[in-house]
């Protein structure tokens, strides 16, 4: 099985700053990874796909970037509703990283 | 709108099974997979398994082997979820999601609000 680790588990952060995500395959994954946001209580929601794409929608202020086994979310100029829990998943069998809290 | 309905909330018995279904709509019913991601209280997503609505094939966590049966309904563009021989810790929101079958990479773009199964005694 591949296994996606995400680091930081917990990042603590303010309105402005930046951030960086990382997530590591266990295996080479090409660009099948995506990456997303979920609030309390919500779904989550598709932020970046195929390792750097953003759907429609999303805020030029989030970044995807790596191939293969390596891949960071990167997300610059902070705004408040960014404050959530962020997960990678690899799009060939569909697990999840264990997911990373943004708090401020 | 193109938009995943899930059914409502249940309380079921150890040892019980489940049924939540996910209603798609606003897109063609067959050019998407249906995933089933559950997620337990203060923890992280877990991918369940997949259907094609197109054949009715699945693919199925290992994790789930065996309890777990995905179906569907192409005349109400319905996908259903089954989780059998319930334990408390499968109390969970369950949630549907869609991703292309032309093209994964695409990822899982719409998901349903999420169904809370709670399973006591």
């Amino acid at each position: 099985d591949i296994q996606l680790t995400q680091s930081p588990s917990f990042l603590s952060a303010f309105v402005g700053g930046r951030v960086t995500i990382t997530c590591r395959a266990s295996q080479d994954i090409g660009s099948y990874l995506a990456w997303y946001q979920q609030k309390p209580g919500k779904a989550p929601r598709l932020l970046v796909y195929a390792a750097s794409t953003l759907p429609s929608g999303v805020p030029s202020r989030f970044s995807g970037s790596g191939s293969g086994t390596d891949f960071t979310l990167t997300i610059s100029s902070l705004q408040p509703e960014d404050f959530a829990t962020y997960y990678c998943q690899q799009l060939e069998k569909y697990t999840f990283g264990q997911g990373t809290k943004l708090d401020i | 709108q193109v938009q995943l309905v899930q059914s409502g909330a249940e309380v079921k018995k150890p040892g019980a099974s489940v049924k939540v279904s996910c209603k798609a709509s606003g897109y063609p019913f067959t050019g998407y997979y249906v995933h089933w991601v559950r997620q337990a209280p203060g923890q992280g997503l877990e991918w369940m398994g997949r259907i094609n609505p197109s054949g009715g094939t699945t693919t199925y966590s290992q994790n789930f082997q065996g309890r777990v049966t995905m179906t569907r309904d192409t005349s109400t563009s319905t996908v259903y979820m089954e989780l059998s021989s319930l334990r408390s810790e499968d109390t969970a929101v369950y949630y549907c999601a869609r991703l292309s079958v032309a093209v994964t990479l695409y990822g899982m773009d719409v998901w349903g609000q999420g169904t809370t199964v709670t399973v006591s005694s």
